[in-house]
């Protein structure tokens, strides 16, 4: 079991690149999300899903998309990226989107954009 | 929107005194809080769920209170080990089903 895996753990890209982050979970959770932690500030939510083949937006959606075709996967693309895209990303997911299920985190992925 | 505080940012003690960690919030409508610890370079680690029927929750060393018409909760870590040293957030969970975050505090336990 190994839970939320998060790939790559490190990148750098140059400005206008695009890449996408992956994130895998083997719990069979429904509820999988997407966030970037800055210094200083919390963990701030891009995108959601409650389900395969269902997707919402977060605080902070602009600059990113993503899909979620199985119920273990959750990737999030980077479209063209931006300085100010320079973060840690963290998946997480849980059972339901609902209920009291605790949240499970993967170790992030870190990124910067020249 | 739900603006989550945590004060202070970094706390240093000697090994052995209790830890006290606030979080405070401006919208008493949340559905639970969740206690996390991170530790350096790594992922997030759920600690305690408090749910939003529930004044306390307690593991351990650890008892988390909640006081949602104050819009308050706290962390109590007792008798503190260097192995505490980390950075503990809080999270509200509203009954839109997102999380809101706090910045965190970074706690040092001092040998």
């Amino acid at each position: 079991n190994a839970g939320v895996t998060q790939t790559p753990k490190f990148q750098v890209l140059k400005t206008g690149q695009s890449m996408t982050l992956q994130c895998a979970q083997d719990m069979n959770h429904e509820y999988m999300s997407w966030y970037r932690q800055d210094p200083g500030m919390g963990l701030r939510l891009i995108h959601y899903s409650v389900g395969a083949g269902i997707t919402d937006q977060g605080e902070v959606p602009n600059g990113y998309n993503v899909s979620r075709s199985t119920t273990e996967d959750f990737p999030l693309r980077l479209l063209s990226a931006a300085p100010s895209q320079t973060s840690v990303y963290f998946c997480a997911s849980s059972y339901s989107s609902g209920g009291n299920q605790p949240q499970h985190f993967g170790d992030g992925t870190r990124l910067s954009i020249l | 929107k739900q603006e989550v505080t945590q004060i202070p940012a970094a706390l240093s003690v000697p090994e052995g005194e209790n830890l006290v960690l606030n979080c405070s919030f401006t919208d008493s409508a949340i559905y639970n809080l969740q206690w996390f610890r991170q530790d350096p370079g790594k992922g997030l680690t759920s600690l305690l769920l408090i749910q939003s029927s529930q004044r306390e929750q307690t593991s351990g060393r650890l008892n988390a209170s909640l006081d949602k018409s104050s819009g308050r909760s706290t962390l109590y870590i007792a008798a503190s080990q260097p192995g505490d040293s980390a950075t503990y957030l809080c999270a509200l969970r509203s009954n839109d089903y997102k999380l809101s975050f706090g910045a965190g505090t970074t706690v040092t336990v001092r040998a």
